[in-house]
């Protein structure tokens, strides 16, 4: 079974400051994965998402993630942060065989920032 | 283009009550349906999942069931709610169910039992 790893529940930065959110997964084969986000009493939106293209992937709102096969790790950055930044980060991933695409998700950032 | 439509947003209810959560897609055909919940400390669980119309998957044995009486619907139900039914219920779709199709979410329901 695969399972996603999110190292902190919480992650405070200042605004201007670097954003890094960290997942990592565990599979034997690399899974697809998903970043997405969540803003309070809100759904989920979707970040990026990494397909075996590119290894460095961008996504909207100044967001990339790079998949690293030898770490087994898709951590999320932002050069500069924003105080609309501030929400619920989910790192996801889909299995890796025929059974369709049922998301596991990890246990989730949430991300502060200070002015 | 497509949106995902949930309702009621917050629902408050008694123990020992029923519930019927509305999901409806728009702007697509035969898309895949999720039901997810987000309970406080526990992440995002997949509920159940449909592929098409009267096609129900469960993933996690619970006091709930799903059904999908149209292409487009998905509702989620109890019989009789458990205060451990508490928690935000999340829908979502997808084009089809190959690896790496996005699945997009609804705004969800807040649902609390007490």
């Amino acid at each position: 079974a695969q399972s996603v790893t999110q190292l902190g529940s919480h992650v405070s930065v200042s605004e201007g400051a670097l954003v890094l959110l960290r997942c990592n997964y565990s599979s034997s084969v690399p899974p697809y994965l998903f970043w997405y986000v969540q803003y309070p009493n809100q759904g989920l939106q979707l970040l990026l998402k990494y397909t075996s293209a590119a290894t460095l992937v961008k996504g909207i709102n100044g967001f990339e993630a790079e998949f690293k096969k030898s770490e087994t790790s898709f951590h999320l950055t932002k050069p500069s942060a924003h105080m609309s930044d501030a929400a619920e980060y989910f790192c996801a991933v889909t299995p890796n065989n025929n059974a369709g695409n049922m998301l596991t998700f990890g246990g989730g950032t949430r991300l502060m920032v200070k002015p | 283009s497509q949106t995902i439509h949930q309702w009621p947003a917050t629902l408050v209810q008694p123990v020992g009550s029923p519930l019927s959560l509305e999901c409806t897609v728009e702007g697509t055909s035969n898309p895949n349906l999720y039901w997810y919940r987000q309970a406080a400390g526990r992440g995002l669980q997949l509920l159940f999942y449909s592929v098409g119309i009267g096609q129900i998957s469960s993933e996690v044995p619970q006091n709930l069931s799903a059904s999908r009486p149209q292409d487009r619907q998905f509702i989620l139900s109890s019989k009789k709610l458990l205060l451990s039914d508490s928690g935000f219920y999340l829908c979502a779709w997808s084009v089809s169910p190959g690896r790496r199709e996005t699945q997009y979410f609804g705004p969800g329901t807040r649902l609390l039992v007490l």
